[in-house]
């Protein structure tokens, strides 16, 4: 596709409730992050992923956060036991290979969960 | 400390004035530097990126690197109503393309009519 996308874009769950997030980079992107956007604030790192391996996972808040992406190309966040302060804005995003010239970092639209 | 902190704003600026950006950072060791705007309820996307010390110029827009002093700001001239949206400083921490990249908290920046 021309961009990377994110889907659902908007999720309503109840607390204690299992999401799951999924992101589509940009075809041909190896490198893939993903950001929490809580309002008011910047993107916060949450983990990064060079093809199938997640290279950097210190930004994730606790054990209930997993990322995975096995085949190198889409990706799933999964929140298991959502509590309320995991409302935000999660932010996929990819960025084009070593050695284009230029380090850009697409990001998609965003998936914005609510837990009530 | 954090380790990309920008003034929150509102930075109020009249149309056709210039809007000065600025951002700091913690870690010496950051390479490169990236300015991304992003409207309300959108997402961020990719104004500027900078690597080396002094001025980058892309049409109204311009960055500028001091390094030494851990500075990055970013310059907008003749400011439209349509520059109004939160301006975020981004810091690649380290020295690879596959370094994480850590962001500000943003600027609101207003263009007044």
């Amino acid at each position: 596709g021309a961009g990377v996308s994110q889907s659902p874009r908007y999720k309503v769950a109840k607390r204690g409730q299992d999401v799951a997030l999924r992101c589509d980079p940009i075809s041909g992107h190896v490198s893939l992050f993903w950001y929490q956007q809580a309002l008011g604030q910047g993107p916060e790192f949450l983990t990064y992923f060079q093809n199938e391996a997640q290279l950097d996972k210190s930004g994730l808040p606790s054990d209930r956060f997993f990322a995975e992406r096995p085949e190198g190309s889409v990706s799933t966040l999964k929140i298991q036991r959502t509590q309320q302060e995991d409302s935000a804005v999660y932010l996929c995003a990819s960025r084009s290979p070593p050695g284009t010239g230029q380090e850009t970092q697409y990001f998609g639209p965003g998936t914005r969960l609510l837990v009530l | 400390q954090k380790e990309v902190e920008q003034n929150s704003g509102p930075l109020s600026v009249p149309e056709g004035a210039i809007a000065s950006l600025n951002c700091t950072y913690s870690d010496r060791g950051s390479q490169s530097f990236f300015w991304y705007r992003q409207y309300s309820g959108k997402s961020p996307e990719l104004i500027m990126s900078i690597y080396s010390n002094g001025d980058k110029e892309d049409g109204r827009f311009t960055a500028q690197l001091n390094k030494a002093s851990q500075y990055v700001s970013l310059l907008i001239r003749d400011s439209q109503p349509s520059d109004s949206a939160t301006y975020l400083c981004a810091v690649n921490k380290g020295y690879s393309s596959a370094s994480k990249i850590i962001f500000g908290s943003g600027t609101r920046l207003s263009i007044r009519p």
